[in-house]
């Protein structure tokens, strides 16, 4: 069964820091990877997907990478700003249907 | 276009109560899902449907009932609503099999 770890749960950073999150699944037979934002008591927006053949997919600030053989993605986040404070939930699609992390809830103080 | 919408966008119940939620997309996507989203659990799939007419179950469907009987409509049915099923719950749509989904706005559902 597959299984989406993020790692930090929670994570507090200054205006301007570039910063990564972490997101790790324990089946690497996905199709893709799909990051996610969400704000608090909002649904999600999709950010980025990334398929299992790319290495990396970039949108503006954010770049996700991609490794399927080590069961790891991640997100990039440059020139951080408050508006960009939410949660960020990635989600793998596999065999079955999105399977999520709980995600990494984000902080950017200005 | 408005994406996708859900109705109601808030709720209470009492225990034993039925209610139907409600997903409409205007994308002329085949795949729909519902989910519900709890504290220290994330999203998890309740059901899904590859197109009208069809539906199948995700990872947690017990004490719910879906329908697709038309392919821009997904009603997501509680016959007998119980407290454990206080959340709340979100709809997606994709075009393709496993391709990008994008979320409803969600219903919180409460049940007292």
């Amino acid at each position: 069964k597959q299984e989406v770890t993020q790692i930090p749960a929670a994570l507090s950073v200054p205006e301007g820091e570039n910063l990564v999150l972490n997101c790790s699944f324990t089946d690497s037979a996905i199709y893709n990877l799909q990051w996610f934002r969400q704000d608090p008591g909002k649904g999600l927006t999709s950010l980025l997907l990334i398929q299992s053949s790319q290495r990396e997919q970039t949108s503006g600030r954010l770049n996700a990478s991609l490794d399927k053989s080590s069961g790891r993605s991640t997100l990039y986040i440059a020139a951080s700003q408050p508006g960009d404070s939410a949660t960020y939930l990635c989600a793998v699609n596999g065999n079955t249907p999105l399977v999520f992390g709980k995600g990494t809830r984000l902080s950017v103080i200005a | 276009n408005a994406g996708v919408t859900q109705t109601p966008k808030f709720r209470v119940l009492k225990t034993g109560q039925s209610m139907t939620l409600l997903c409409a997309q205007d994308m002329n996507h085949e795949y729909m899902y519902w989910y519900r989203q709890d504290p220290g659990m994330g999203l998890r799939l309740i059901h899904y449907s590859v197109g009208e007419g069809t539906t199948a179950k995700g990872e947690v469907p017990d004490g719910y009932n879906v329908s697709r009987l038309k392919k821009q409509n997904f009603l997501l049915g509680l016959e007998s609503a119980a407290p454990s099923q206080t959340s709340v719950y979100f709809c997606a749509s994709s075009s393709q099999n496993r391709g990008e989904q994008y979320f409803g706005p969600g219903t919180r559902l409460t049940v007292t």
